[in-house]
């Protein structure tokens, strides 16, 4: 199995300030046709799951620029270039290399 | 636009299966993978399964293994899942969620299943 380690497990951040949630994993995502499958989600209060990034660094059609990911192998790390009131939930990492598994979540909350 | 409608809360007792819809519309059923992710209340998410609505492979999580089965009928473009044998620690929302491109980009609006006696 794959074992996703989110950090930190909540974050109270101003507009207008950068944030940065970090995800491990137990193995490399890097999958044998040279892509990671490693996706960032955010969830909204009372609402689904939407995707934010997927393998690693792409950003999901509608996403706000302010949001980027990066990494590789083991080690992942999405940031917010500036919050906004509207980035207010818990975000996830998923990895799909084998089966599915997803990170603890992250509760971003706005001081 | 692409839509997945789930069907409606359940409430189970312990010991007794329940069996979750989720209707496909907006885009070609069978050419993309579903995902089965469910949510404890207050809780995070848990990645459950998946089916290849093409040719019906599935692929289940260890914790879920023989307790949870992963169908699809690309007749009416509605995928299910049933899980057996509940406990009160199943009582969760469930969501079904499909993968256009990479990665389950689209959701369902969860189905509630309260396990009590």
């Amino acid at each position: 199995d794959v074992f996703m380690t989110q950090t930190p497990l909540s974050l109270s951040v101003t507009p207008g300030q950068p944030a940065s949630i970090s995800c491990k994993s137990s193995k490399s995502l890097l999958h044998s046709d040279g892509k990671t499958y490693l996706y960032w989600y955010l969830q909204k209060p009372g609402q689904s799951p939407q995707l934010l990034i997927y393998e690693v660094s792409n950003r999901f059609s509608g996403v706000p620029d302010r949001f980027s990911g990066s990494g590789s192998g083991t080690d992942f790390t999405l940031k917010i270039s500036r919050v906004e009131a509207e980035d207010v939930g818990v975000y996830y990492c998923l990895q799909l290399l084998q089966l599915g598994a997803f990170g603890q979540g992250t509760r971003l909350e706005i001081k | 636009q692409v839509q997945l409608v789930q069907s409606g809360a359940e409430v189970k007792k312990p010991g007794a299966s329940v069996k979750i819809s989720c209707k496909a519309s907006g885009y070609t059923f069978s050419s993309y993978y579903m995902y089965w992710v469910r949510q404890a209340p207050g809780q995070g998410l848990e990645w459950m399964g998946l089916i290849n609505t093409s040719g019906g492979s599935t692929a289940y999580a260890q914790k879920f293994q023989g307790r949870v089965t992963v169908t699809r009928d690309t007749s009416t473009r509605t995928a299910y899942m049933e899980l057996t044998g509940l406990r009160s620690d199943d009582t969760a929302l469930y969501y079904c969620a499909t993968e256009l491109n990479s990665g389950p980009d689209h959701w369902g609006q969860g189905t509630l299943v309260t396990v009590s006696s």
